[in-house]
């Protein structure tokens, strides 16, 4: 069954600093895989997402991820933290029906000044 | 362009009720999709209306139903309510004829069960 892990469920990063948040996916077949951001009390907002060619994706506000096959992973990236990035931040799969998406447990955001 | 738009924005019930819960999605949008989030936890799917019929369902008891309309939108029934149904309910939007499965969700419905 395809899953998703997000191994982090908390990271705290300085504003400024860069940020790396990690995901884990598994899936038999190309996977079509999505970063979401979730402010408290809100919905969920598309940052990015990957379904095949250029394994180096781009997205809204400044972030990316890469898609490496051979470590079933598609990481979040962003050079350089704003404290206004704090949000929990889920990773997705689309399941092989092609209908839901499954996400991971989510990994919490926190920036400090 | 209005996005997915859901109501009510909070509700509070007592174990045992039924609920009612509606969506309506973007503009151009022809899918709906529920979830629930527990606290804490990422979003878990309930069900997926098109063409007015559940086109596939998650690991949710039939407690939980939906309908759809002909101008799309969206309502998702909870009967018998637990105590574990206290969550936010989302809803996702999606167009049958775009990329796969990019959803729109909306903000949600906040259910607290007593």
């Amino acid at each position: 069954a395809q899953s998703v892990t997000q191994p982090d469920i908390h990271i705290t990063v300085s504003e400024g600093a860069s940020l790396e948040l990690r995901c884990n996916y598994s899936y038999g077949a190309t996977p079509y895989l999505f970063w979401y951001v979730q402010s408290p009390g809100q919905g969920l907002q598309l940052l990015l997402k990957y379904f095949s060619g250029d394994t180096l994706v781009q997205g809204i506000k400044g972030f990316e991820a890469e898609f490496k096959r051979s470590q079933s992973s598609f990481n979040l990236r962003k050079p350089s933290v704003h404290w206004s990035d704090a949000a929990e931040y889920f990773c997705a799969v689309i399941n092989q029906a092609g209908t839901a998406l499954i996400f991971g447990k989510g990994t919490t955001l926190s920036v400090s000044s | 362009d209005a996005g997915v738009t859901q109501s009510p924005t909070h509700l509070i019930k007592t174990r045992g009720q039924q609920v009612t819960l509606r969506c309506s999605p973007k503009s151009g949008h022809d899918t709906v999709s529920w979830y629930q989030q527990a606290l804490g936890q990422g979003p878990q799917f309930i069900f997926q209306y098109y063409e007015e019929e559940e086109r596939q369902r998650g690991n949710f008891p039939d407690r939980f139903s939906g309908h759809q309309f002909p101008n799309y939108s969206s309502e998702l029934n909870v009967n018998a309510l637990l105590l574990g149904d206290s969550a936010l309910y989302l809803c996702a939007s999606s167009n049958s004829g775009g990329p796969p499965n990019e959803q729109f969700f909306g903000p949600g419905t906040r259910l607290t069960v007593l």
